[in-house]
This record gives structure tokens, C-alpha cells and sequence, in this order.
């Protein structure tokens, strides 16, 4: 089944730096990428996604790119502000058979943005 | 528009003993999840509903999870009994469909039900 591994499991930058988070995943199959962020005690929540038909993708401060080749897709922020302090989870849609819809997540990436 | 709601949003229990989890979706979606998150891991598919039809329950330990969605709407998720193993933030989320070509869009989380088990 689908695996996806995330780098790095924490990340310090001072405020207005920028951030990048960086996820593999071994499913050839998979098709749909998106990316979670969750603060403290809250659920998390969708900032962007991008699809294997498509290689960079683009909204204010975040960007995500998608190597289908090389099987890894990339989360990157820039000018960094403390709201942007939280939990960031990668995720990858398993392929076929019986589980469409399930995404299999990555163990998540700590980022800390000091002022 | 209300959000995902989840009660308990904390409980604390005797292992073995029993614990029932209550979710109440995004008005109009017609697929709910529900999710284990271990602390500091990522969020684990448990359970797919579509309308109230189970989708995917692959990864449900079927020996002491059990979860129903009557009338598609509300969803409970019970654990019987419960180990130390399943101290976990447990996650539901809804979607408005599986999207096109099954691809899924995005999902709509609640803020989870965190247990204990001592």
C-alpha cells in the first residue's frame, strides 16, 4: 500500500524567512496531493492540494510543487509569519481498489516561526 | 455555515472499559471519515461512509471498534473494550462527495475527541 514519509518532523525559521517541508510517497498510482494544516487542539484544516496533472501550484505565501517522476511533492512558504506556527501534514491519495478516498498521511512537520 | 461537530472533546476511561464517540457532519455531505490520530503521528483512516454505506473499513479493528452512520447523517464510533494502545485523538471529517473520477477533494475536520485510556 501507499507510504508517504515527511521531512522534516520539526522546523524553526525566524519570522519572514521562508519554509519548506518535503514528503515522498511510493504509490505510482497516487493522484492527488494535499497538504493540512492543524493547530492545537483544533482539527486540521486544507491550505492547498495539487493533482498528478499538474506540476506547481501556487496561493499568496504557499506554493507546492510535484515531481511525479521522482515520487516526492513540497510544501513551501514564504514570508513566514507566527500565525503560520502549527502542524503541517503531507498527504497522498492511495490508488485504486477498494479504497478511494482514503489518504494516507505523513507523520507531520512541527514549524515554529519566531518573531 | 456550522462545521464538523464532535462530542466528547475529552474522556477518560479504565482500559477495558467502553467509550462511544458522536459525530455530526457538514448539512449536505454525503461522505464521513472517521480518523485515529496518535500523538505525534499523522490522522489514520478508521472508516469511510458514503450516505450510510461503509466504503472502506480495511483498517478498523473490527474486534473492538465498531461505527454506524444511520439515516446518513450523524455517526457514532465505539470502542469495546477499549486498550491502552487506543489513547488517540480521534478524528471525523465529512466531504460533499468523492469528487470526480473518485478523486477526493477536500476534507472537513472536526476538532477530534481525545481519550484516555489508563
Amino acid at each position: 500500500g501507499e507510504n508517504v514519509e515527511q521531512h522534516p518532523s520539526t522546523l524553526s525559521v525566524q519570522e519572514g524567512d521562508s519554509a519548506v517541508i518535503k514528503c515522498t510517497y511510493s504509490d505510482s498510482a497516487s493522484n492527488y496531493f494535499p497538504w493540512y494544516k492543524q493547530e492545537l487542539g483544533k482539527g486540521p484544516q486544507l491550505i492547498i492540494d495539487i493533482r498528478s496533472n499538474v506540476g506547481e501550484k501556487k496561493d499568496q505565501r504557499i506554493a507546492v510543487t510535484l515531481n511525479k517522476t521522482a515520487k516526492h511533492f513540497s510544501l513551501h512558504i514564504t514570508e513566514t509569519q507566527p500565525e503560520d506556527s502549527a502542524v503541517y501534514f503531507c498527504a497522498a491519495k492511495a490508488g485504486g481498489g477498494g479504497s478511494q478516498g482514503n489518504l494516507i498521511f505523513g507523520k507531520g512537520t512541527k514549524l515554529s516561526v519566531k518573531p | 455555515e456550522a462545521g464538523v461537530a464532535q462530542s466528547p472533546r475529552y474522556k477518560i476511561i479504565e482500559k477495558r472499559q467502553s467509550v462511544a464517540f458522536w459525530c455530526n457532519p457538514i448539512s449536505g455531505h454525503a461522505t464521513l471519515y472517521w480518523y485515529q490520530q496518535i500523538l505525534g503521528q499523522g490522522p489514520k483512516l478508521l472508516i469511510q461512509f458514503q450516505n450510510n454505506g461503509v466504503v472502506d473499513d480495511s483498517q478498523l479493528p473490527k474486534d473492538r471498534f465498531s461505527a454506524e452512520r444511520l439515516k446518513g447523517v450523524d455517526s457514532t464510533l465505539k470502542i469495546q473494550p477499549a486498550k491502552l494502545e487506543d489513547s488517540a485523538v480521534y478524528l471525523c471529517a465529512s466531504s460533499p462527495s468523492r469528487g470526480a473520477g473518485g478523486i477526493t477533494g477536500e476534507l472537513f475536520f472536526g476538532e477530534g475527541s481525545r481519550l484516555t485510556v489508563l
